[in-house]
């Protein structure tokens, strides 16, 4: 069964500073791997999605993540954070064989300072 | 594109009353799925529905029940409600080929008093 860790419960960045979420998976193939925004009292809005090809995979909102095969990690990062961006963030990761079912990390829950 | 609905948003029960959350969605995915968040628990798996008329348990299913009543609509009952089932419900659905990702509802806070 696949599994997804956060490391971080919580982390805290000034305005402006650069910002990396860490995210490692546990899965015997290549999965499909996922990073999900969750802002106050609302549901999970899809940040970007890893599939196949190129390990460096764009986003919305000025998000970026990268696949490391050996690392079994798919970090979330952004250059420059902006209050807008305090919110809970989710890796998830899916199966891509047999019964797929999003498995979510516990969330790193991130604050701006200004 | 009203995406995935749940009802309700609010509500409170009293410890043994019983309740149905509500799921349709107009994406005409394959699964479906209920999940539970709880502080520094993340989203944990209730049940999921891979396909209109089956459902399987996920993580944490027990004093839970759900039915798929048809593609776009997928049910969470609670028999008789627990103060441990305090919690906020989210319904998902997605394409059940690999690499769909999910597609959340807004959410059902639920207080068990």
């Amino acid at each position: 069964a696949q599994s997804v860790t956060q490391p971080d419960i919580h982390i805290t960045v000034s305005e402006g500073a650069s910002l990396e979420l860490r995210c490692n998976y546990s899965y015997g193939a290549t999965p499909y791997l996922f990073w999900y925004v969750q802002s106050p009292g609302q549901g999970l809005q899809l940040l970007l999605k890893y599939f196949s090809g190129d390990t460096l995979v764009q986003g919305i909102k000025g998000f970026e993540a990268e696949f490391k095969r050996s690392q079994s990690s798919f970090n979330l990062r952004k250059p420059s954070v902006h209050w807008s961006d305090a919110a809970e963030y989710f890796c998830a990761v899916g199966a891509t064989g047999g019964s797929y079912i999003p498995t979510f990390g516990r969330g790193t829950s991130l604050i701006v300072h200004p | 594109n009203a995406g995935v609905t749940q009802t309700p948003k609010f509500q409170v029960l009293k410890t043994g009353q019983s309740m149905t959350l509500q799921c349709a969605q107009d994406m005409n995915h394959n699964s479906m799925y209920w999940y539970r968040q709880d502080p520094g628990m993340g989203l944990r798996l209730i049940y999921y529905s891979a396909s209109e008329g089956t459902t399987d348990k996920g993580e944490v299913p027990n004093g839970y029940n759900v039915s798929r009543l048809n593609k776009r609509e997928f049910s969470l009952r609670l028999e008789s409600a627990a103060p441990s089932q305090t919690s906020v419900y989210f319904c998902a659905s997605s394409e059940n080929r690999g690499g769909g990702e999910a597609f959340f509802g807004q959410g059902t806070r639920l207080t068990v008093v």
